[in-house]
């Protein structure tokens, strides 16, 4: 497709339950971010990919999250156990390449609106 | 620890006038500033950005003009259209210090332009 896809658009979870989230990047894109966020806030990083290397996984709240790119296209993350502080839409975004481009940015899907009840 | 500021959480302006938007940051490593324009229920939009090595960038009715002293940058949008009404992110970026490109979100600031 001609953007980021990402699914569902809306999940609803029982807490305790595990929940995946998919992104598919632009064709070709070699970078893929997810952010989470959190209602009145901006979006805040949680890992990177560079093809199917994880490069940065600072942003992961804890070890419930985990987050995969095996094939270096399409991206799942993944929560375990989700609690409802998880509640929050999960953004997607891919870049051509790493660097910023000045006339570029990054590219996000719609996100994913999880609520945790 | 926020690293980056917007202040204002909303901001109202008449069609055709200029609105402001504002954002500050404390980190002088970050070297790349972008901002990104939000709709409901879609995900942000790159708008504009500017790297620290020049203190204005146009694009058509955007600008953004970068004050590296006073660690804040601003967007211009002139003349200001109701299609304008949205969520404002700015955004900032360490490239020569990260080997991942993160970017480092606001708050976000919602613009109304009233007709």
């Amino acid at each position: 497709g001609a953007g980021v896809s990402q699914s569902p658009r809306y999940k609803v979870a029982k807490r305790g339950q595990d929940v995946a989230l998919r992104c598919d990047p632009i064709s070709g894109h070699v970078s893929l971010f997810w952010y989470q966020q959190a209602l009145g806030q901006g979006p805040e990083f949680l890992t990177y990919f560079q093809n199917e290397a994880q490069l940065d996984k600072s942003g992961l709240p804890s070890d419930r999250f985990f987050a995969e790119r095996p094939e270096g296209s399409v991206s799942t993350l993944k929560i375990q156990r989700t609690q409802q502080e998880d509640s929050a839409v999960y953004l997607c975004a891919s870049s051509l390449d790493l660097r910023i481009s000045i006339n570029y940015g990054y590219t996000f899907g719609s996100g994913t609106r999880l609520t945790v009840v | 620890d926020q690293q980056v500021k917007q202040n204002s959480p909303s901001l109202s302006v008449q069609e055709g006038r200029i609105s402001i938007l504002n954002c500050d940051y404390t980190n002088s490593m970050f070297d790349y500033f972008l901002w990104y324009k939000k709709y409901p229920a879609e995900g942000p939009t790159f708008l504009i950005s500017i790297s620290s090595i020049k203190d204005k960038n146009e694009d058509g009715r955007f600008t953004v003009f970068l004050n590296k002293s006073a660690k804040h940058l601003s967007l211009h949008i002139v003349p200001s259209q109701p299609g304008d009404s949205a969520v404002y992110f700015c955004a900032a970026s360490a490239q020569r210090s990260s080997n991942t490109g993160k970017l480092i979100f606001g708050q976000g600031t919602t613009l109304q332009v009233k007709p």
